[in-house]
């Protein structure tokens, strides 16, 4: 079973319209948790880290739940440029970053 | 605000050459890390640094070495190059539970 798993999409969504995405986590020692943008054949690059209590960042809201040991990205108001594909990441203690395979979204006009 | 340098950007190599990617930071980060990424696979990682002479194997080790011999630079050595090893492979260094911040990727094809 992958340690970080994510629904692939893609998900094609309108401008304006809200979208969330899940992730779940297999390892129950995982302490820290964070999504990531990846645009087309560019690196990965920090969109959010996702807090106990979630955080909002303007349009996007990250939640995390430790008991069902999932991870959420919701974003509202979807513009154009928010299409990319998006990384779930987990980390626990002494270990590199662990990534979900991503979800790719697309924001159509 | 160099963060995390690699090079080559692009490379070709024929079946069993070898080369070394080079990865450098300016950050003074402990942890320093190799992935590759191959459609729908997703990031795998290579090889890892915790420190300046300690390197661990990641999922996909094979065909690749390591070195970490000062805590700016962690070069991967890819000893004779396979058709199987064309792909995009991303360096990147962090500390410890916190964010990662990636070089800019070589896209590597091997011929």
């Amino acid at each position: 079973r992958k340690e970080v798993e994510q629904d692939p999409g893609p998900f094609n969504v309108p401008e304006g319209a809200t979208v969330a995405f899940n992730c779940t986590y297999s390892n129950s020692a995982s302490q820290s948790f964070f999504w990531y943008r990846q645009d087309c054949r560019k690196e990965p690059k920090l969109l959010m880290s996702v807090y106990s209590s979630g955080n909002e960042d303007g349009r996007f809201t990250a939640q995390l739940n430790r008991a069902s040991q999932y991870i959420s990205l919701l974003i509202r108001d979807s513009k154009l440029s928010d299409s990319a594909t998006y990384l779930c990441v987990t980390n626990s203690g002494n270990t590199p970053l662990v990534f979900g395979k991503g979800t790719r979204l697309s924001v159509i006009a | 605000n160099a963060g995390v340098t690699q090079t080559p950007k692009f490379q070709v190599l024929k079946t069993g050459q070898s080369m070394t990617l080079q990865c450098a930071q300016d950050m003074n980060h402990e942890y320093m890390s190799w992935y590759r990424q191959d459609p729908g696979m997703g990031l795998r990682l290579i090889h890892y640094s915790v420190g300046a002479g300690i390197t661990d194997q990641g999922e996909v080790p094979n065909g690749y070495n390591v070195s970490r011999s000062t805590t700016e630079d962690f070069p991967l050595r890819l000893l004779s190059a396979a058709p199987s090893q064309t792909s995009v492979y991303f360096c990147a260094s962090s500390e410890m539970n916190t964010e990662a911040f990636f070089g800019q990727g070589t896209r590597l094809t091997v011929v």
